[in-house]
């Protein structure tokens, strides 16, 4: 298994482009997040998927859109970037199992808005 | 909101000695707590997670300690090794499988 895979590894966007965060995971879970994290500071919520067809917002929306067309893939769409995101995106999935669920984490996205 | 944070955000600790890393919670109604570790430049990595009805669970070299009273959770690593420097963040979960992440630790080990 590859596990949860995430591209691009680096991206430099000017003010006000969009683009689209890919994530893929081949261990068939159910569950999967994209997270942010700015320098030295915690991971946060942006949005989640309990299954395909379903997501929902998490902490830190604003700015950001998924969808979920399939089990394997949840990718993460920003419109019109600002400096303020600006930061390193997580994807993560998780199997869910009697009621607690360990996620499992792709590389990262470093992106940088300017 | 509901949140998870950390006492000390950087650990210094000498090679061969234990570490005790710290977190508060203030979500008494999570399931779950999970530790995860993140090396730099890469993903958060599971650790240990303890269920909320438990206080204590072991695993290789590390130890999760759960006091509900108090809301507070450690991590114990025993015989701390280079390869431990990291950061260590808590998680609580609840549901919908919803982690809320504490802000991190970083842990220095010291040959």
């Amino acid at each position: 298994n590859a596990g949860v895979t995430q591209t691009p590894k680096f991206r430099i966007l000017k003010i006000g482009q969009s683009m689209t965060l890919q994530c893929t995971q081949d261990m068939n879970h159910n569950y999967m997040y994209w997270y942010r994290q700015d320098p030295g500071m915690g991971l946060k919520l942006i949005y989640y998927s309990v299954g395909a067809g379903i997501t929902d917002k998490g902490e830190v929306p604003n700015g950001y859109n998924v969808s979920r067309s399939t089990t394997e893939d949840f990718p993460l769409r920003l419109e019109l970037a600002a400096p303020s995101q600006t930061s390193v995106y997580f994807c993560a999935s998780s199997p869910l199992l009697d009621g607690m669920g360990e996620q499992y984490f792709g590389p990262g996205t470093r992106l940088t808005v300017t | 909101g509901e949140s998870v944070g950390l006492h000390l955000p950087t650990l210094s600790v000498q090679e061969g000695d234990n570490s005790i890393i710290n977190c508060a919670y203030s979500n008494s109604a999570s399931d779950y707590f999970i530790w995860y570790k993140q090396e730099s430049g890469k993903g958060p990595q599971f650790i240990i997670d303890i269920r909320s009805n438990m206080d204590k669970r072991q695993g290789q070299r590390v130890t999760v300690l759960l006091n509900k009273t108090v809301k507070h959770l450690s991590l114990q690593i025993a015989a701390t090794q280079p390869g431990d420097s990291a950061v260590y963040f808590c998680a609580e979960g609840a549901a919908g499988n919803k982690l809320t992440f504490g802000g991190g630790t970083r842990v220095l080990v010291k040959p």
